[in-house]
């Protein structure tokens, strides 16, 4: 069973075109994230949600929007994709109040052409 | 504000060799911090955390990592590298009150033969 499951896994479209990118995860927890990794590998963070609520919105472009349904779901829609928006991006999760790490998805590989 | 340095962007090392990454972190308080290992095409996988307690901690994988207060440091180490190692290494490091987890810009190992 997939803990932290994104989709789609890899994501390849149009310069000016809308997406989104869909993460669910079945750990019960109540925090999720997403960052956006790089091509040179760095892991940055984009948005934290708390039981559906925004925690963290670090500096992203307001194309960028998260939404989350329910605790389980956090999705990415992404407004008029620029080239520069092309990486990875991957969900995560965890608990907010218990030690614990977070868990993440496999990634989506979002390529702008 | 915090942050994590990773001062080795690649490493090689010979298999069966020796290894240490390196990790320093800035912080207010102390964090919570954690090693992730990303194979290629893969999303991140948990190798090792630490809360509080004892400042060596044991991980998967033969690995293990030292909590260092007066050094602000938590370096990776593994004492005899397999090539199934070679990937990507990251560093982070979380908050104690909410959600919030900061990487370095990692570690890229190859491991040659």
């Amino acid at each position: 069973d997939t803990a932290v499951s994104q989709t789609p896994k890899y994501l390849v479209t149009q310069m000016g075109n809308d997406k989104s990118i869909k993460c669910e995860q079945n750990l019960g927890h109540d925090t999720m994230y997403w960052y956006k990794q790089d091509s040179k590998k760095f892991l940055k963070i984009m948005f934290s949600y708390n039981n559906k609520e925004l925690i963290i919105n670090e500096t992203v472009p307001n194309r960028f929007s998260p939404k989350s349904p329910d605790k389980a779901h956090l999705n990415l829609h992404i407004n008029s994709l620029e080239l520069g928006d092309s990486a990875v991006y991957f969900c995560a999760s965890s608990h907010r109040q218990v030690n614990t790490e977070a868990f993440f998805g496999q990634g989506t590989r979002l390529t702008v052409v | 504000a915090q942050s994590v340095t990773q001062p080795d962007i690649h490493i090689t090392v010979s298999e069966g060799a020796s290894l240490e990454l390196r990790c320093n972190y800035s912080y207010g308080a102390t964090p919570y911090l954690f090693w992730y290992v990303q194979s290629p095409g893969q999303g991140l996988q948990l190798l090792l955390k630490y809360f509080s307690g004892d400042t060596l901690v044991q991980g998967i994988k033969g690995f293990e990592a030292e909590f260092k207060r007066s050094q602000s440091s938590f370096n990776l180490r593994k004492p005899s590298v397999h090539w199934s190692d070679a990937a990507e290494y990251f560093c982070a490091v979380g908050a104690r009150t909410g959600n919030q987890f900061y990487f370095g810009t990692g570690t890229s190992l190859t491991v040659i033969p």
